[in-house]
């Protein structure tokens, strides 16, 4: 059974840092891509970077580009998310996401966690 | 970035009945173009792929079609477990991007 679970989620004042995991079984954790997505309070769905299963290539959101770093440990089949310069925007649950194919980056997910919530605020 | 752009916001609808839920893309996105449900307190999962495969384990009763820029989801008749947000999401351009989701509410 696929599973992914996520830690790492908290309060954070704005300008502030904080690393993400999930920690993912059930699969063969490097031959799949993996992703961010995100969700603010009440409101919709944004990716928010991805990996390939390698770890080679990666991919962010204009919104986060060079203040987010995405990775993966694939001894440890666990993804992560480096988070600094934290706005208030920022503030929203954090889904992994597992892409559905193997050996490619589609971005269709077909296993999601249950999510970490980051809030940041003063 | 591609815009998606799904409709109604909120579709009232009773047990039993037909929905029909919309998505339109900024521009084509040939078919690749994803559908998720979300339930109150959980994560998406993911129901449509391609337009109009079904993912693993999803209902016969839930069916996607259309490709380009015009979309639709369809359950066929609704049950007390479909009343949720539905998602749609392209993934033909970086970055993939979603629809602001339509509540289907009980009626």
């Amino acid at each position: 059974e696929v599973q992914l679970l996520e830690s790492g989620g908290g309060l954070v004042q704005p300008g502030g840092s904080l690393r993400l995991s999930c920690a993912a079984s059930g699969f063969t954790f490097s031959n799949y891509a993996m992703s961010w997505v995100r969700q603010a309070p009440g409101k919709g769905l944004e990716w928010v970077s991805g990996i390939s299963g390698s770890g080679g290539t990666t991919y962010y959101a204009d919104s986060v580009k060079g203040r987010f770093t995405i990775s993966r440990d694939n001894s440890k089949n666990t993804l992560y998310l480096q988070m600094i310069s934290l706005r208030a925007e920022d503030t929203a649950i954090y889904y992994c996401a597992k892409d559905w194919y193997v050996g490619a980056t589609t971005n269709v997910f077909d296993y999601w966690g249950q999510g970490t919530l980051v809030t940041v605020s003063s | 970035e591609i815009v998606m752009t799904q409709s109604p916001a909120t579709l009232s609808v009773s047990p039993g009945e037909r929905a029909t839920l919309s998505c339109r893309a900024s521009q084509s996105v040939g078919s690749n173009l994803a559908w998720y449900q979300q339930k109150p307190g959980q994560a998406p999962r993911l129901l449509i792929y391609g337009a109009s495969t079904r993912a693993t384990g999803i209902p016969a009763r839930f069916s996607g079609s259309g490709s380009g820029t015009e979309f639709t989801l369809t359950i066929s008749s609704l049950q007390s477990e479909d009343f949720a947000v539905y998602y749609c999401q392209q993934y033909n351009n970086w970055p993939p991007t979603f629809g602001g989701g339509t509540k289907v509410e009980i009626k």
